[in-house]
């Protein structure tokens, strides 16, 4: 069946760049996302990528997918405190008509000042 | 807009009670979905609509109902509620099939 798998923890100093991976096992994947969820809130769409894209950037975030390996990232350049979440990468699949997302186990991001 | 609202936003059950989990949007949204949301592993679909008058079953749909009525308003009920119940309930709602699935604030239930 379909599965999304991340790491569940990324700590970084203030200013640095974080890298959050994510890969994913359904091959007609439609459209890639991620969530980001900032304690005790629900979760609020950073960006997403159509899988026939290698590559989008907005602002300090850029979204990496090697649709071959199957492997999406996030890099948050710059990254300050205020970026500490839980962050979720999320697929859904062109072959489904439900639009129904599927959700890694979420990446708890830690910025140290 | 108030976007996605969710009532309550805590609840205490004892096991074998029943519930009903609250959800609204007021976006004229198709697309309504309820997920949990258990440490560790993520969220979890349990039921969508794709419209007023459909829904169908996601990924952990026992123990569940759902309906939909209007385009607003997508109930979820807890028939007699267990322990394995005990999580935090997101409701979403999106335009598209494949848009921006914009989330409520949840619930966080727990049952005893």
């Amino acid at each position: 069946g379909e599965d999304v798998e991340q790491s569940l923890f990324l700590s970084v100093r203030e200013g640095d760049s974080s890298v959050i991976n994510c890969t994913y096992t359904d091959s007609s994947s439609t459209y890639l996302y991620w969530y980001k969820q900032e304690p005790g809130a629900g979760l609020q769409l950073l960006t997403y990528i159509f899988s026939n894209m290698d590559m989008k950037q907005d602002q300090r975030l850029t979204v990496l997918l090697n649709k071959k390996d199957k492997h999406l990232s996030l890099r948050i350049a710059d990254t300050q405190t205020g970026d500490s979440a839980i962050y979720f990468c999320a697929e859904t699949s062109g072959s489904s008509n439900t639009g129904k997302l599927i959700f890694g186990q979420g990446t708890t991001l830690q910025v140290k000042p | 807009n108030a976007g996605v609202t969710q009532t309550p936003k805590f609840q205490v059950l004892k096991t074998g009670q029943s519930m009903t989990l609250q959800c609204a949007q007021d976006m004229n949204h198709e697309y309504m979905s309820w997920y949990r949301q258990d440490p560790g592993m993520g969220l979890r679909l349990i039921h969508y609509s794709v419209g007023a008058g459909i829904t169908d079953q996601g990924e952990v749909p026992n123990g569940y109902n759902v309906s939909r009525s209007t385009t607003e308003d997508f109930p979820l009920r807890l028939l007699s509620a267990a322990p394995s119940q005990t999580s935090v309930y997101f409701c979403a709602s999106s335009e598209f099939l494949y848009g921006e699935q914009f989330f409520g604030p949840g619930t966080r239930l727990t049952v005893l």
